[in-house]
């Protein structure tokens, strides 16, 4: 079975602190994915990167910035976390073609007050 | 406009009732794709179609390349199947997905 596990179900932060969301996946996918969800949104991609040190802007990517120094891990990061970035953030991985099935984590909810 | 569009937002049924859940996409696409996200947060994958109708269970997913459109059907419907599904099509090497549609399914 693919796993994608993620570091937290759960984070209050408070604005202006510096938020890291870790991703992992255990299946060898060269993509791997950060979503936010919103209600009525839908997803959203912020960043997305097919291989190690690679990484390409989704269609959020303001407020984010994303390292990808292994294969399996991928990280999230807002650099000063403000209260409309409470949301619920989801990592993702596939094989390489974005045309893929891709695997979800289980969700990070994050709230900043 | 959402490439993707979902209807309805939300449903309520009655165990036992058949259910049909709509997606209505406005690009050409390599690939469509049927999403169970249950409260709590994890989204698994139900389906990926591209062509004719797919089957698993008491799930049916079909699919018209030529409408642009999909349905999702649950027959005999459980409360277990409460859950929100999401539909989301893959194209030109991208992704884009609907809203959801938030189904409660009473016993």
């Amino acid at each position: 079975d693919v796993k994608v596990t993620q570091s937290s179900r759960y984070l209050v932060k408070r604005t202006g602190e510096k938020v890291f969301l870790e991703c992992v996946q255990d299946m060898d996918h060269e993509n791997m994915f950060w979503y936010r969800q919103d209600p009525g949104l839908g997803l959203r991609l912020i960043y997305f990167s097919y291989d190690v040190k690679m990484k390409e802007k989704g269609d959020i990517p303001e407020g984010y910035s994303v390292s990808r120094e292994k294969k399996e891990r991928f990280s999230l990061i807002l650099e000063s976390a403000s209260t409309n970035q409470t949301s619920m953030y989801l990592c993702a991985s596939s094989f390489s073609g974005r045309s893929y099935e891709q695997y979800f984590g289980p969700g990070t909810r994050l709230t900043v007050t | 406009k959402n490439e993707v569009e979902q209807s309805p937002q939300n449903l309520t049924a009655q165990e036992g009732e058949f259910i049909t859940i709509n997606c209505s996409y406005s690009v050409g696409i390599s690939a469509l794709h049927w999403l169970q996200q249950h409260p709590g947060g994890g989204i698994v994958s139900l389906f990926m179609l591209s062509s004719g109708k797919k089957k698993h269970g008491r799930l049916i997913a079909t699919i018209n390349i030529q409408e642009k459109h999909s349905s999702l059907h649950i027959t005999a419907s459980h409360p277990r199947d409460s859950a929100v599904y999401i539909c989301a099509v893959s194209f030109n090497n991208d992704m884009r997905f609907g809203a959801g549609t938030r189904l409660t399914v009473k016993p």
